[in-house]
């Protein structure tokens, strides 16, 4: 079974500062995928950002950008440039990939952007 | 092309009613994922459908709970005598050919059930 770790309850960050938001996963499956979803005070569930354990690079989408270090089991989502709008909560979700998988999340990280 | 809806997106229930919620996936998606989100916690799974059949139900409570996905129309998730803490909101998400290698899920905005 895999699971998913999010130590960070809430964040503080100032506008166009970066901010990294953390998250470790488990699992013994070597074939795996990483999502970060945003989710706003709004409540819907917006995704961002997919890698996946095969992947050479890390992935990077506009402002965000994905930190995978495999050996330590770790895929932090790092924000660049934070923008008022980027205040929501922020889930990491795993995948596996063999068979018929579900996403399973983490409780997430509320981050909060300062002007 | 619409995203995935959900609704309704709120529903207020007594004690010992029913609740149905109805999930229309993105045109195209045959799989249909159902989520719970309590206060101040991540998105349990629930239950796993594609058309017409259970794939995976390990996340759904074994009474009361029930989900279907039929040939034709929306995908419900049925709640039946409800209690206080089935109080939490309630995301469908759906996917075209099921969660893997770089295949996300479109969630709903979801339904927010309160139980009084």
């Amino acid at each position: 079974a895999q699971k998913i770790t999010q130590t960070q309850p809430g964040m503080f960050v100032q506008e166009k500062e970066a901010v990294t938001l953390d998250c470790t996963y488990d699992t013994s499956d070597p074939s795996y995928g990483l999502f970060w979803y945003k989710q706003p005070s709004s409540g819907e569930m917006i995704f961002l950002i997919y890698q996946g354990s095969y992947d050479q690079q890390n992935a990077t989408e506009g402002r965000y950008s994905l930190n995978f270090q495999k050996a330590r089991k770790s895929a932090n989502l790092v924000i660049s440039a934070s923008q008022l709008g980027d205040s929501a909560m922020y889930f990491c979700a795993m995948s596996l990939n063999s068979g018929y998988s579900t996403l399973t999340f983490g409780k997430g990280t509320m981050l909060l952007v300062s002007p | 092309n619409a995203g995935v809806m959900q609704n309704p997106r709120h529903l207020v229930r007594r004690r010992g009613q029913e609740a149905r919620l109805r999930c229309s996936p993105m045109k195209g998606h045959s799989h249909v994922y159902w989520y719970r989100q309590l206060p101040e916690e991540g998105l349990k799974f629930m239950v796993y459908l594609q058309k017409e059949n259970i794939i995976d139900e390990s996340g759904m409570p074994k009474e009361r709970f029930s989900a279907e996905f039929p040939k034709e129309g929306p995908s419900i998730l049925r709640i039946q005598q409800v209690v206080r803490g089935d109080s939490a909101a309630y995301f469908c998400a759906s996917s075209p050919r099921g969660v893997s290698y770089n295949s996300p899920l479109h969630f709903g905005n979801g339904t927010r059930l309160t139980v009084t």
